[in-house]
């Protein structure tokens, strides 16, 4: 199984308070990304990096902002929470550009009031 | 838009049967193509792939079929069995290694 961590896998909070998830790799791989599935929709890119400080937006990164200051970790901040945001977040990391896989994290549920 | 489409959001087979899972997409950039399969309360785990000079790719029970002319794809497991209940993600990947991934099919096998 790839090393892919994320914290919190639960959390509750009200609208108009801050959120920082985080996922944290121990395998090295360049890309990380940050996913969220809601029924109907699938799975929606929010933003990925493609290295360290190099981040770019995805699907649907308003109100979402990302930071990766080093390989292992890429952080996943929302800085007001709304209840749209309510959601399963999952991070993800690939290696390989172009014809490499996805390794998912477990995914962080995210419930806001 | 949804660039990766999975019509069908659920589908019931058999067990022993030929399940069929069908994806479309609208880039015809897409230059990679794979399959995941989720159990709930999980990550997507992945499954299978396919690069767009494939027509077609097989590992075990599993094969994507890719016809590229009419922008679309599909899995075929066969033989189906129930331990394959999952949903079931199809993704299109672009030369920005930029995941696309369809709406999902769960799929029910039943014994």
């Amino acid at each position: 199984d790839a090393g892919i961590t994320q914290s919190p896998r639960h959390k509750v909070t009200e609208t108009g308070t801050p959120v920082t998830l985080r996922c944290h790799q121990t395998e090295n791989h360049r890309y990380m990304y940050w996913y969220r599935q809601d029924p109907g929709h699938g799975l929606r890119l929010i933003h990925y990096s493609y290295g360290v400080k190099d981040t770019d937006k995805g699907e649907v990164s308003d109100g979402y902002s990302v930071s990766r200051s080093k390989t292992e970790d890429f952080l996943l901040t929302l800085e007001s929470a709304t209840s749209s945001q309510t959601s399963v977040y999952f991070c993800a990391i690939s290696f390989l550009a172009g014809a490499g896989e996805l390794f998912f994290g477990e995914g962080s549920r995210l419930t806001v009031l | 838009d949804q660039q990766v489409k999975q019509n069908s959001p659920s589908l019931s087979v058999q067990e022993g049967r030929i399940s069929i899972l069908n994806c479309d997409y609208t880039n015809s950039m897409f230059d990679y193509f794979l399959w995941y399969k989720k159990y709930p309360a999980e990550g997507p785990t992945f499954l299978i792939s396919i690069s767009s000079i494939k027509d077609k790719n097989e590992d075990g029970r599993f094969t994507v079929f890719l016809n590229k002319s009419a922008k679309h794809l599909s899995l075929h497991i066969v033989p189906s069995q129930p331990g394959d209940s999952a949903v079931y993600f199809c993704a299109a990947v672009n030369t920005g290694n930029q995941f696309y991934f369809g709406t999902g099919t769960s799929l029910t096998v039943i014994p």
